[in-house]
């Protein structure tokens, strides 16, 4: 099994470019979120959805769109690009039982904004 | 807005040494569970706890969860090299869905 799966693992991007990142899981979770991870900071939520065509807002949900129309896939979209958005991304989901499930996750995706 | 804290932010230890990190929540917890990120790596789950008071161990590593549940400890008993990396505990409050990780605690192991 693939699990959860990133594209792309690395990305420069300017001031203002937008870009998608591509999140899939082949374990037919309910539960798909979106987190960045900055230093010392810990891991932040950005978006969240609990099912295909549901979605919300996490901690740091600013600069950030989201969608769900399948359960597979869970894209993350930067419509006006911003150095403060250099991070690392992580994709994960979790089993229909979302109040206990695990959290899978995916290997993430560095970016980086000049 | 829910918030979990860990200390300590760094610690580094001799191997054989033992190692304990604690979570705190600003609210009461459903359930908490613990991760491990080994450095360039992802979060990988380690375990949850879900009752109050609970304590769960796996070979060297003793997981707690309080009475009050609003914090939890991570305890490593004589540590290795292979526990490097940096340990995040995660709650869930209520009827949230959503985990809220903690700052994590970057464990650094020497010979």
């Amino acid at each position: 099994n693939a699990g959860v799966t990133q594209t792309p693992k690395f990305q420069v991007l300017k001031t203002g470019q937008s870009m998608t990142l591509q999140c899939a899981q082949d374990m037919n979770h309910e539960y798909m979120s979106w987190y960045r991870q900055d230093p010392g900071m810990g891991l932040r939520l950005i978006h969240y959805s609990v099912g295909a065509g549901i979605t919300d807002q996490g901690e740091v949900p600013n600069g950030y769109n989201v969608s769900r129309s399948t359960t597979e896939d869970f894209p993350l979209r930067l419509l006006s690009a911003a150095p403060s958005q250099t991070s690392v991304y992580f994709c994960a989901s979790s089993s229909t039982s979302a109040l206990t499930g695990e959290l899978f996750f995916g290997e993430g995706s560095r970016l980086t904004v000049l | 807005g829910q918030q979990v804290m860990q200390i300590p932010q760094y610690q580094h230890v001799q191997e054989g040494e033992d190692f304990t990190t604690y979570c705190n929540s600003s609210t009461t917890l459903s359930n908490i569970q613990w991760y491990k990120q080994r450095p360039g790596g992802h979060p990988v789950f380690l375990i949850q706890l879900v009752k109050s008071g609970e304590v769960k161990k796996q070979k060297r590593l003793t997981f707690q969860f309080g009475e009050a549940k609003k914090n939890s400890s991570l305890h490593i008993t004589a540590t290795q090299t292979t526990d490097v990396g940096t340990y995040f505990c995660a709650g869930r409050g209520g009827t949230a869905s959503k985990l809220t990780f903690g700052t994590g605690t970057r464990l650094q192991v020497t010979l």
